[in-house]
C-alpha cells in the first residue's frame, strides 16, 4: 500500500514568492494533518481536516498560510508571500477516523526561503 | 497546559544497554500518549502508544511506562541496537477533541556498537 505522498520533496524559493505544497493521503483515510518541523519549535500541528473539512486551524501561524482539501485524495498548503522564517520541513499525515495519531507521516517537503 | 516536556535532549547508549527517555505533561485531559521514531530525512513513524487505563505497555523491545498521578510517561528500549539510533518524540493528545498531538522536543539517541 502506498503511504502518504508529498510533493515537492524539496523547494527553494525567494522571499515574497508563493509556495504550494501538496499531499495525497492514504486511500480510505478521512483525516489529514499538516505539521511543520523546525529546530526551534519542533513538530507543530498547523491544521487538520476531517472529511475534507478543516476542523482545527489554530496552528496556522498567520494569514499568509492557507490550506485546502478539495477532495478526499488531495490537499494543499499554500504560503503567500513566503518569508525566510517559513523555512522548515512540512509533513502531511493521515488517519482513518479522528481518534489516535498517524502511524506514518509523509516523507515531508523541505522548504527553504532565501 | 498544552506542553509536553521531554528529556534528555540526547542520549548515548552502548549496544545491548537500556535506553530510557522521559516525558511529562501538564494537561490532565490528555488521554493518548504515543511515541514516534524519526530517522534522518524521514517523517516520524509511530512506535508504540498507551492510554491512561494501563500503567505499562510492551511491544517487543519497546515499553511505555505510564504514571498518571505524576503526569509522566517514559519509553524504555531494551537491548538497544545501533539500528535504534534515531530521534524519538513523545506526544500527547485529548482524543475526544480530535487528534491534535502535542509533541515533546525530541531525544536524539545514539547506540554505539
Amino acid at each position: 500500500d502506498a503511504g502518504v505522498i508529498q510533493s515537492p520533496r524539496h523547494e527553494v524559493t525567494e522571499m515574497g514568492q508563493e509556495v504550494t505544497l501538496r499531499c495525497k493521503p492514504i486511500s480510505g483515510h478521512n483525516s489529514l494533518f499538516w505539521y511543520r518541523q523546525t529546530m526551534m519549535r519542533g513538530l507543530e500541528l498547523l491544521i487538520y481536516f476531517n472529511n475534507n473539512v478543516p476542523i482545527d486551524d489554530s496552528g496556522m501561524p498567520e494569514d499568509r498560510f492557507s490550506a485546502k482539501m478539495p477532495n478526499a485524495s488531495f490537499s494543499t498548503l499554500k504560503i503567500q508571500p513566503s518569508e525566510p522564517r517559513d523555512s522548515a520541513v512540512y509533513f502531511c499525515a493521515s488517519i482513518p477516523g479522528l481518534a489516535g495519531g498517524p502511524k506514518f507521516f509523509g516523507p515531508g517537503t523541505r522548504l527553504t526561503v532565501l | 497546559q498544552q506542553q509536553v516536556k521531554q528529556s534528555p535532549q540526547s542520549l548515548i547508549v552502548q549496544k545491548g544497554g537500556i535506553s530510557i527517555i522521559n516525558c511529562a505533561y501538564e494537561n490532565t485531559a490528555f488521554d493518548y500518549f504515543p511515541w514516534y521514531q524519526q530517522f534522518p530525512g524521514k517523517g516520524p513513524a509511530l512506535l508504540i502508544a498507551i492510554r491512561p487505563d494501563v500503567s505499562e505497555k510492551k511491544e517487543g523491545r519497546f515499553t511505555i511506562s505510564f504514571n498518571k498521578s505524576a503526569k509522566q510517561f517514559s519509553l524504555h528500549i531494551m537491548d538497544s541496537q545501533p539500528g535504534d539510533s534515531a530521534t524519538y518524540f513523545c506526544a500527547a493528545s485529548k482524543e475526544t477533541s480530535g487528534s491534535r498531538l502535542t509533541f515533546g522536543e525530541g531525544t536524539q539517541l545514539t547506540v554505539n556498537p
